[in-house]
């Protein structure tokens, strides 16, 4: 159980591109999805939390109008890093929370985690 | 002072050795610990949680926890060369399900 998947896994796109990154748990609800950025050798930092239905809670200096999250179902959350830059690149990654039975609420599931590359 | 606090490492060990992970936190209120696994250009992955002082085993891993000194710790029974990969620990404060990641502590085993 607790399977989260992403996709996609890479993507190269050029500058002032718009990228999308789907995250969705695959057996069970995700009243909570979580995107995190990490660079090479670096900690995970939190992007954004998000609950279904709501609009996401940025971490501060998170540009909202550039990382574009949405939660539109239990099941699925997308980030959308608009008009990105070189500077973007990086290892995306989004996690998962909420009811898996025998598990607790709060657990945070991750996916496989989209590496971006921006030229 | 971090929230969350671990030793960067790295931490060598034998193989078939016993490897401690340790962790702090400064937040008295926390409520839950996970421990997770990340080898190096993948995802973390979940090994435990913990919620109650005391010790919890699962397999070659032992996580311990203890309030009163803010500590929880990882042991890794009969280390293999597969557990090296960096570890961190993170904390649910009691705000919704947001978890606060250490740094992480690199642990390799050689065998």
């Amino acid at each position: 159980g607790a399977v989260v998947s992403q996709h996609p896994s890479r993507v190269i796109c050029k500058s002032g591109t718009s990228v999308k990154i789907e995250c969705r748990s695959l057996d069970f609800q995700a009243t909570t999805m979580f995107w995190y950025r990490q660079f090479p050798k670096q900690s995970l930092m939190l992007m954004a939390t998000s609950n279904e239905g709501s609009k996401a809670t940025y971490e501060q200096g998170v540009e909202k109008d550039k990382f574009l999250i949405n939660h539109a179902s239990l099941t699925l959350s997308t980030l959308t890093v608009t008009s990105a830059h070189p500077e973007d690149s990086s290892f995306y990654i989004c996690s998962a929370s909420g009811t898996l039975a025998g598990g607790p609420t709060d657990t945070q599931y991750f996916g496989p985690g989209t590496r971006l590359t921006v030229l | 002072q971090k929230e969350v606090e671990q030793n960067s490492g790295p931490l060598s060990v034998p193989e078939g050795a016993i490897a401690s992970l340790n962790c702090t936190y400064s937040d008295r209120g926390s409520q839950s610990f996970f421990w997770y696994r990340q080898y190096s250009g993948k995802s973390p992955e979940l090994i435990m949680f913990i919620y109650s002082n005391g010790d919890k085993e699962d397999g070659r891993f032992t996580a311990q926890l203890n309030k009163a000194s803010q500590y929880v710790s990882l042991l890794i029974r009969d280390s293999q060369p597969s557990d090296s990969a960096t570890y961190l620990c993170a904390v649910n404060r009691g705000y919704g399900n947001k978890l606060v990641f250490g740094a992480g502590t690199i642990l390799r085993v050689k065998s």
